[in-house]
Formats: C-alpha cells, structure tokens, sequence
C-alpha cells in the first residue's frame, strides 16, 4: 500500500522553463513533506519542506505547494537548469509525537532538463 | 564538511556471509534512520535510533539483521548470512533532536552503501 505516489517516473523540460513535479498522498496523518533531489551513486541532498500548516514555501528558484484537502503536494522549479537533472523524492512524515518521524518515500521522478 | 559519513561505499559480500554497514550522524545529531533502496524503488524506513536505543525497528526483517548506535562510535547495520535479495542501496540519514513543538525533523542523508550479494 503506497502512502506517498509520484505518478510521473520521468518528466522532460526544456531549459529556462517551468518544472513541475507531482506527489499525491494517503495518509492524513502526514504533517510535514520533505522533497530530495538525487543524483546516481549518491544520497538524497535535501531540497525544500513544507509544514502542514502552510500551503507554500518558497526558496530561490524552488516552491513547494500542499493542497491538504487533495492531498497533494507540487514542486515548482524556475528557471529550469541543466544541473536540475536528477530524480527527485517527496517524502513525508508523522510528527504528532506518536510516530518515530520516519519517512515515507515516493518512487521518484526523473527529470531530464534539455539544454 | 561534517555531513553525514557512510562506509563502505561498495560492499560485495558471497550468500552466507556477514555484511557490516557503518554510519557517523551529522555533528550535532542524535537521531539515526537507516533506508533501503530497491532498484526502481523509493527508500523503504528500516530502524530509528538514538544513542543506545532502538526506538522503532518496525521497517527492519525480522531476521538476520539489526541494528545499533553506541554510545561512542558510528551507527552499525548488520546483516547476517546475506542472501541475494538483500543487495541494494542502503542509506543513513540523521537528524537534530527537536526541543519545541512542532516536532518537524529535517533528514540529511548520507552517500549509501552498494551491497551486492554474490
């Protein structure tokens, strides 16, 4: 049973355009969403989280929107650059006090920014 | 740089024998997680410990492996009479322990260990 679901394993933008990547989840008890950009052969370098208390957070060229009654999250990246290639995660966690703060990872999604 | 230290990066063990993996938090952490990673997957949660406790093992087989974080030293993920199906990306993550609510821990990984089981 997948609790977190990026439904695009890849995705495809052209430089200086607008990247947007996915995440769906089930659980109502997440309440704070993390994404990670990876690059193979490496771990997850964290990126930008977002409480649910707040429905945005922006940092530089990255901005992370929660549609809680939806359930969905959304990673926005402008300008896309060549560097952003990478597969990105969201992942998600419980962090009422009752959980180990674990996370919940989705299966990614390739992004492939063309220069 | 103090970023969170895994070794070793590659591993290559034969079915039957042990496999040690050894992680150091970020100065400052005291939280560990470890996760595995399935090709085409996403990271699966194993185990949460703090220094000298496991606090949730519930991601973890229940047999042949473990897991521990002493009070001095790096944090050990042990896998006994590895078999075939346990080769995969196995990353450590830490975090700070968090004083105020909200409670929200911000995961910092390290690079992972490749088990490959011959």
């Amino acid at each position: 049973d997948q609790q977190v679901k990026q439904n695009s394993p890849s995705l495809s933008v052209q430089e200086g355009r607008i990247s947007i990547l996915n995440c769906d989840y089930t659980n109502s008890m997440f309440d704070y969403f993390l994404w990670y950009k990876k690059y193979p052969a490496e771990g997850p370098t964290f990126l930008i989280s977002i409480s649910s208390i707040k429905d945005k957070n922006e940092d530089g060229r990255f901005t992370v929107f929660l549609n809680k009654s939806a359930k969905h999250l959304s990673l926005h990246i402008v300008p896309s650059q060549p560097g952003d290639s990478a597969v990105y995660f969201c992942a998600a966690s419980d962090n009422s006090g009752a959980g180990s703060y674990q996370l919940t990872f989705g299966k990614g999604t390739k992004l492939s920014v063309i220069p | 740089n103090a970023g969170v230290m895994q070794n070793p990066r590659h591993l290559v063990r034969r079915r039957g024998q042990e496999a040690r993996l050894r992680c150091s938090p970020m100065k400052g952490h005291s939280h560990v997680y470890w996760y595995r990673q399935l090709p085409e997957e996403g990271l699966k949660f194993m185990v949460y410990l703090q220094k000298e406790n496991i606090i949730d093992e519930s991601g973890m087989p229940k047999e042949r492996f473990s897991a521990e974080f002493p009070k001095e030293g790096p944090s050990i993920l042990r896998i006994q009479q590895v078999v075939r199906g346990d080769s995969a990306a196995y990353f450590c993550a830490s975090s700070q322990k968090q004083k105020l609510a909200p409670y929200q821990e911000t995961q910092y990984f390290g690079p992972g260990t490749r088990l490959l089981v011959l």
